[in-house]
């Protein structure tokens, strides 16, 4: 099975700040890895696949980068509405994994 | 627009089988690969299993002995079997559209084990 791990777990930011978030691979997943943001008692949304593509309607505040085992989520400013947990998933291979998500706090 | 609904009781004795479905609409069954996740309270998301079409099916390994996943055509339906539960299987149980990535998803059910 592919781990993922995230870092850091816990962020504690401002609305306005630059926001990275971490995800590493426990092998290789080429490009296969999305993001999700997951509000308390919401089913998580997706914002980024194939590592760096943006999905539809998401606000171009957000981006990812990487390939391989290393891969980063940035949120350009912080906005009210991004304070939430945010997952890695990789579409590798089965088992699909999650990594244990960061939850970016005030 | 892709709709999905998860149904099935919130309350599952210990040993016994935790049963779910999951209606789609705004899609047909056939068209695509339907999976099943959870998240116990407080913790992340773990993927359970994916059905495809034609039926085959994967499962994660820490539940295959105890799931199974299949499809009903005429309901437009998929469900999730998990038999033995113990109060390790207490979650919120998603249904999603599964195409390596999860980009619809139900609103999820809490299921708790518990006599």
């Amino acid at each position: 099975d592919i781990q993922l791990t995230q870092s850091p777990s816990f962020l504690s930011a401002s609305v306005g700040d630059r926001v990275t978030i971490t995800c590493r691979a426990s092998q290789g997943v080429s490009r296969y890895l999305a993001w999700y943001q997951q509000k308390p008692g919401i089913a998580p949304k997706l914002l980024i696949y194939a590592a760096s593509t943006l999905q539809s309607g998401v606000p171009s505040r957000f981006s990812g980068t990487g390939s391989g085992t290393e891969f980063t989520l940035t949120i350009s400013s912080l906005q009210p509405g991004d304070f939430a947990t945010y997952y890695c998933q990789q579409l590798n291979s089965y088992p699909l994994t999650f990594g244990p998500g960061t939850t970016v706090d005030i | 627009q892709l709709q999905l609904q998860e149904s099935g009781p919130g309350l599952v004795k210990p040993s016994e089988t935790l049963s779910l479905a999951c209606t789609v609409s705004g899609a047909s069954i056939t068209d695509y690969y339907w999976g099943w996740l959870r998240q116990p309270p407080g913790r992340g998301l773990e993927w359970i299993g994916t059905i495809r079409t034609g039926g085959s099916s994967y499962y994660n390994p820490s539940v295959n002995s105890r799931v199974t996943i299949s499809v009903d055509t005429s309901k437009n339906q998929f469900s999730l079997n998990l038999n033995s539960v113990t109060a390790a299987d207490t979650a919120v149980y998603y249904c999603a559209r599964e195409a390596g990535l999860f980009e619809y998803w139900g609103q999820g059910i809490m299921v708790t084990v518990s006599s």
